[in-house]
Order: structure tokens, then sequence, then C-alpha cells
């Protein structure tokens, strides 16, 4: 069983450009987590959706951020005019809804954001 | 607000030192603990959890944490270091929602442990 997949694994782009993160959960998982982790702190958490619903955006920066988890598809985290605040490793996290594992977020290896 | 504080931002050892990285809370409510691990290059690995029953909660690669409610605290533990064990450990908490806890945890700062040979 594949884990949680991200790409790509480094991204860089300039200042206004936008900036696309993907994220497949491990396979039979429909839950999944976005955080962000700035350098020298830990992760910070943004956004929590299952399919085709956010459910808790309440680390969403108010402007540029979004994201979306479709019925069909990865869940993609969307930056738009990147700044180089923006800057970070950008780490997606998957759960499933029942099992011996419902409680346990599976983490990918993470997205590095670089804003020039 | 929520928080997690992780005492120490680096710790250094030699191989076969005892461990005890510190971890304490805020959290209105029950909570899920969790400690991951980073190691260089690699992606966040659950090291251990505990959601209820026995505060003493035992995990992979010797590691060990206990749960005192009355401290808030969930250090964690390992009686002999080695150098494979050199990475970065991040404390984790969400609130424990009659048995499931599908929210966002709240993480430490995290702790690099770096251990010599």
């Amino acid at each position: 069983n594949a884990g949680v997949m991200q790409n790509p694994r480094h991204l860089v782009r300039r200042r206004g450009q936008e900036a696309r993160l993907r994220c497949s959960p491990m396979k039979g998982h429909s839950h999944v987590y976005w955080y962000r982790q700035l350098p020298e702190e830990g992760l910070k958490f943004m956004v929590y959706l299952q399919k085709e619903n956010i459910i808790d955006e309440s680390g969403m920066p108010k402007e540029r951020f979004s994201a979306e988890f479709p019925k069909e598809g990865p869940s993609i985290l969307r930056i738009q005019q990147v700044v180089r605040g923006d800057s970070a490793a950008y780490f997606c996290a998957s759960s499933p809804t029942t099992g011996m594992h419902h409680n346990e977020q599976f983490f990918g290896p993470g997205t590095r954001l670089t804003v020039l | 607000a929520q928080s997690v504080s992780q005492h120490n931002h680096h710790v250094i050892l030699s191989e076969a030192a005892s461990l005890e990285l510190g971890c304490n809370y805020s959290y209105g409510g029950t909570v899920n603990l969790f400690w991951y691990v980073q190691y260089p290059g690699q992606h966040l690995q659950l090291l251990l959890k505990y959601f209820s029953g026995d505060p003493l909660v035992k995990g992979i690669k010797g590691f060990e944490a206990e749960f005192i409610k009355s401290k808030f605290s969930f250090n964690l533990r390992k009686p002999s270091v080695q150098w494979s064990d050199t990475a970065e450990y991040f404390c984790a908490v969400n609130l424990n929602a009659g048995g499931t806890s599908y929210g966002k945890l709240t993480f430490g700062q995290g702790t690099i442990l770096t251990v010599h040979p």
C-alpha cells in the first residue's frame, strides 16, 4: 500500500506566480490535512478536508490560499501571487474513516516551496 | 488557545546515553497525544500515540512516553540512544472527541536530537 504522495517535492516560483501543490492520500483514506512548516518552526495546521468538503480551514491565510479535495483526483493546495514569506515546507497527511488507524494521520514527504 | 511546548530545541548525546524529551500542552478537553520523528530527508513518522488507558505508552524503536494528566505532560524517553536516532522529534496533540479525533494536530516546535557515535 503506497503511502501519502506529494508532488512536486520541490517547487520554485517567482513572486507573483501561482503555486499548486498536490497530495494523493493513502488508499482508502478519505481525510486530508495540510500543514506548513516555516524555517525553525514546527508544523502549523492549515486546512482539513474530506472528499468535496472543507471541514476546518481555521489555519488558512485569508487571502491567496485555497484548498480542494475533489471527488476524483488528488487534493490541491493553491497559493496565488506567491510572496517570499510563503517559502516553506508544505506537508499533507491523510487518515482513514474507520479501522484501527482511524485516529492516526500519515504524512507525505512534503513539498518544499521556494519563492524567489 | 491550544499550544504545545517542547522544552529543548537541540539535544546532543553520546550513544548509549538515556534520553528524555519534554512536552507540555495547553488544551481544553480530553486529548490525544502523539510523538512523531523526522529523520534527515524523510517524512514524519509516528513513534507512538496515546488515546486512553495505560498512561505509559510504548512505541517503535524502543521509545516510550508517559502521559501525566496533572502536569499536562507527555515526555518521550529512551533508555539508550543510538546514532541512528539522530532526527527531529515532534510532540503533537489533538482533541479526543468521543473516541474519534479527526481534527487538526497542534505541534510543538520540534527538538533536534544529535547522537554522537
